[in-house]
């Protein structure tokens, strides 16, 4: 069965550090997506990415955050200048088409980013 | 806004035992979806169903049913006959008009340990 998969599963840099965290999302799918959950809380949605643009972001992704599919399979996200409150599970999703019709998102299994 | 609040942090049962996962939900627009994921202590978050606000017949599948009512703004998980692999991070999720591709907002997620 198709899955979304992510690279590294743990990541641990130093503050003030550039990052990227690296998503394969499902082959066939077009939507793709970067939520986090900070350890024991909820899962935050960050980005969505349509078209090879941002569709929408919450208030969450600032200018330190950026998003790109450099190539037909990857979908990245970096975070410039990490700080410790980035630390977090990241969670990227994909679908085939947007969820308000019959499709649902599938997420990866996350990389766990600490931030010392 | 769109809320969702998971009232219940923890639940424990024995095995056997039948639990009911409370989700309730905020929205303003009269088209939605709801969602239930399941985390479980591998970390992933794994779809189970997907609903939308015009249809509010009950589903199930297997030992899970799912009982949404719009009346109380509720989209509740019931486990029957639960086992240990059931224990996993449970999280209610919505996504409405208000979001153009999809974004999903969550519950604080709902803790549920099924002891031998």
């Amino acid at each position: 069965e198709p899955e979304v998969t992510q690279t590294p599963s743990h990541q641990v840099t130093q503050m003030g550090q550039e990052v990227i965290l690296r998503c394969v999302p499902i082959s066939n799918h077009l939507y793709f997506y970067w939520y986090r959950q900070i350890l024991g809380q909820k899962v935050e949605f960050l980005v969505s990415f349509y078209n090879n643009e941002i569709s929408e972001k919450s208030e969450i992704f600032d200018d330190q955050f950026s998003v790109e599919r450099p190539d037909g399979s990857n979908f990245t996200l970096k975070i410039r200048s990490t700080k410790l409150e980035d630390s977090a599970m990241y969670f990227c999703a994909s679908s085939v088409g947007p969820v308000g019709g019959t499709y649902e998102q599938y997420f990866g299994p996350g990389t766990r980013l600490t931030v010392t | 806004a769109q809320k969702v609040t998971q009232a219940q942090t923890e639940i424990s049962v024995v095995e056997k035992e039948d639990v009911t996962l409370d989700c309730v939900y905020e929205t303003r627009d009269t088209t939605y979806y709801l969602f239930w994921y399941k985390q479980p202590p591998s970390g992933e978050l794994v779809f189970l169903i997907r609903r939308n606000s015009f249809d509010e017949q009950n589903e199930i599948s297997g030992r899970y049913s799912w009982n949404f009512q719009k009346s109380t703004s509720s989209f509740n998980f019931t486990i029957t006959a639960s086992q240990v692999v059931d224990s996993a991070v449970y999280f209610c999720a919505l996504n409405d008009r208000g979001s153009t591709l999809g974004r999903l907002y969550f519950g604080r997620g709902t803790q549920l340990t099924v002891w031998p």
